[in-house]
């Protein structure tokens, strides 16, 4: 199988904090990883596409300053909210893809619900 | 940019009835079409996908139909059962990179038992 794990599962953080999120392949090597938001009842929002090794690429809107993503091995991206604010609040998941050709699927990790206070 | 939209939004099946979901696509580029199915809180599950070289793939009581043609793509459920109840999401993507993605609305699935 292809496990991807997330952590923490849950954050409580007061407003102008920083909070990290960590997604781990646990199983296989994933040279892509990918950050969604999700808000309630809605669909999943990609927020950026991160590259071993490369800078992530951000889908337009999000800002990158603010959500800063670091893929430093081929098993862990990190996603940090900055100075967090209510309205940063929702459930945030990630995705790893593995590398190589046909390289269809990707595997979602079980999300992390953030909320700022 | 690729724009995905999927019907119904909210779905409503007696037990052992078949549902069926649609979704349609603009970018005629996009091969890959992967359906999750998402409980509440927790991480979108694949439960069947096809690439554009095919029109009909099944697997147990799923199937996925595709026309490209049309670009349109369907799921349908037989012998719906009450685990089948969560929201289900469609999705294209073009080439090998199937995370970069865009997403359907989403279809909340309810089987009355």
């Amino acid at each position: 199988g292809a496990v991807v794990s997330q952590h923490p599962s849950r954050v409580i953080c007061k407003s102008g904090t920083s909070v990290k999120i960590e997604c781990r392949s646990l199983d296989f090597q994933a040279t892509t990883m990918f950050w969604y938001r999700q808000f309630p009842k809605k669909s999943l929002m990609l927020m950026a596409t991160s590259n071993e090794g490369s800078k992530a690429t951000y889908e337009q809107g999000v800002e990158k300053d603010k959500f800063l993503i670091n893929h430093a091995s081929l098993t862990l991206s990190t996603l940090t909210v900055t100075s967090a604010h209510p309205e940063d609040s929702s459930f945030y998941i990630c995705s790893a893809q593995r590398g190589g050709r046909n390289s269809y699927e990707q595997y979602f990790g079980p999300g992390t619900r953030l909320t700022v206070t | 940019g690729e724009n995905v939209e999927q019907h119904p939004s909210t779905l409503s099946v007696q037990e052992g009835d078949s549902a069926v979901i649609k979704c349609t696509y603009s970018d005629s580029a996009s091969n890959y079409f992967p359906w999750y199915k998402q409980e509440l809180g927790k991480r979108p599950q694949l439960i069947i996908d096809i690439r554009s070289n095919v029109g009909e793939k099944k697997d147990q009581r799923i199937a996925v139909t595709l026309n490209k043609t049309a670009k349109h793509f369907s799921l349908h459920i037989t012998e719906t059962q009450p685990e089948d109840s969560a929201v289900y999401f469609c999705a294209a993507s073009i080439g090998t990179n199937a995370g970069k993605s865009t997403f359907g609305d989403g279809t909340t699935l309810t089987v009355k038992p």
